[in-house]
This record gives structure tokens, sequence and C-alpha cells, in this order.
């Protein structure tokens, strides 16, 4: 297994251009997230999906679109960077142990620079 | 207001010695609490999950343990090694339905072992 995978590993952008994350997991998982890590703050939920064709929004959805038309790829967008985005993006997938619990799993990482 | 503490920021040990990672929260309802350790420029990689039963719980040379009295825990990390060299974040669950959409992050202790 690749577990999760996310690409590009790095990518600049001007301020209005526009892009999408990929995020892909081959774990069969029905749920997945997108989160940023900024220096000093802990991880923020963006947008999340309990399973194919359902998303819901996180704690800082603004700026961000996703979509989940299957159970592998959670694609992330970005309608208009802006320099407030610049930061490092993780993708996670996560399943339910059955107990309350959701045993997760990240992916490497996306590192982006709005200019 | 639900958050998780994490102390020290940061910490410096020689290799071979042991440390102690703190993590305070205040977060309900509680569901769990997992400590996650993440490698410069990786995902973070999850160590242990805890419910509010479990007082201890080891993975290796990593011990945590919970106090769900007071709100507390920690991860002990014994006979330390440089590949310990890493941030380590604390995350609590809360109780919401059993959805996934709500964990808590601290900000993470960066430890550094030197030899």
């Amino acid at each position: 297994n690749a577990g999760v995978t996310q690409t590009p590993k790095f990518q600049v952008l001007k301020t209005g251009q526009s892009m999408t994350l990929q995020c892909a997991q081959d774990m069969n998982h029905e749920y997945m997230s997108w989160y940023r890590q900024d220096p000093g703050m802990g991880l923020r939920l963006i947008h999340y999906s309990v399973g194919a064709g359902i998303t819901d929004q996180g704690e800082v959805p603004n700026g961000y679109n996703v979509s989940r038309s299957t159970t592998e790829d959670f694609p992330l967008r970005l309608l208009s960077a802006a320099p407030s985005q610049t930061s490092v993006y993780f993708c996670a997938s996560s399943y339910s142990t059955g107990t309350g619990i959701y045993e997760q799993y990240f992916g490497p990482g996306t590192r982006l620079t709005v200019t | 207001k639900n958050q998780v503490e994490q102390s020290p920021q940061s910490l410096i040990i020689l290799e071979g010695k042991n440390c102690t990672l703190q993590c305070n929260y205040t977060v309900s309802p509680f569901s769990n609490l997992r400590w996650y350790k993440q490698d410069t420029g990786r995902g973070p990689v999850s160590l242990t999950i805890m419910t509010f039963s479990e007082n201890t719980k080891s993975n290796g040379r990593y011990t945590a343990t919970l106090d769900a009295d007071t709100k507390q825990s920690s991860l002990h990390i014994t006979a330390s090694q440089l590949s310990d060299s890493a941030s380590y974040i604390c995350v609590v669950s809360a109780n919401y339905g059993g959805s996934q959409g709500n964990l808590i992050f601290g900000k993470g202790t960066k430890l550094s072992v030197k030899p």
C-alpha cells in the first residue's frame, strides 16, 4: 500500500492564482480530511469528508473548496490564492475501529507559498 | 473553549537520557487522547491512542499516561535515540456522536536529541 499520497510536494503561487492540491489513499478509508499547519499553531481542519459525495467544513474553510467523487481521492482547491494561505497542507485518511476511535493516517504534506 | 496545551515548547536532551512531555486539555465531552510524532518535513504518525478508561499505554520506548480527572497526559520517552528528534503532538478528540471532525491539536513539543 502507498498509504496517503499528496502532490505536489512544493508549490509557489502568485496572489490570485488558483490551483488544486491532490490527495489519494489506497486503504479504502471512509474518512478523509485536509489540514493546514502554520508555525506556532496546531493543525487546523479545513474540510473533511465522511464518504464519497459527502463533504463538510472544518475550522478554517474560507478560500478552499473540496469534492469527493471517489473513495480514493479528495482534492483541495484554492480558488484565488492569498498570502495568508501560505502554509503546509496535510491530507489524512481515517477509518473507524468500531470503538468510537478513528485511526488516522497522514500524507507527507504540500508546502505552499503564495507571493 | 476546547484547548490542548503542551509543555515544554522545546526540549534538548542527550542521547540515552529519558524525558517526559506534558499535555493539559480542556476538551469536553472527552472521547480519546492520542500522541503523534512528526518528523521534520513529514506528516504526523500516531504513537498511542487512549480512551477514558485507559491510564497507561506503551509503544516500544514510548509510554503515554492519562489522568482523565485532572485532564492531563504525559509522554515518556525512555533511552532516547537520535531518531527521536521530532515534534510530538498531543491531540484530544471530543465526543460528538462519533464524528471524526472534532480533533483538537496541541502546538507540539519539539524534541532534539543530541549525541
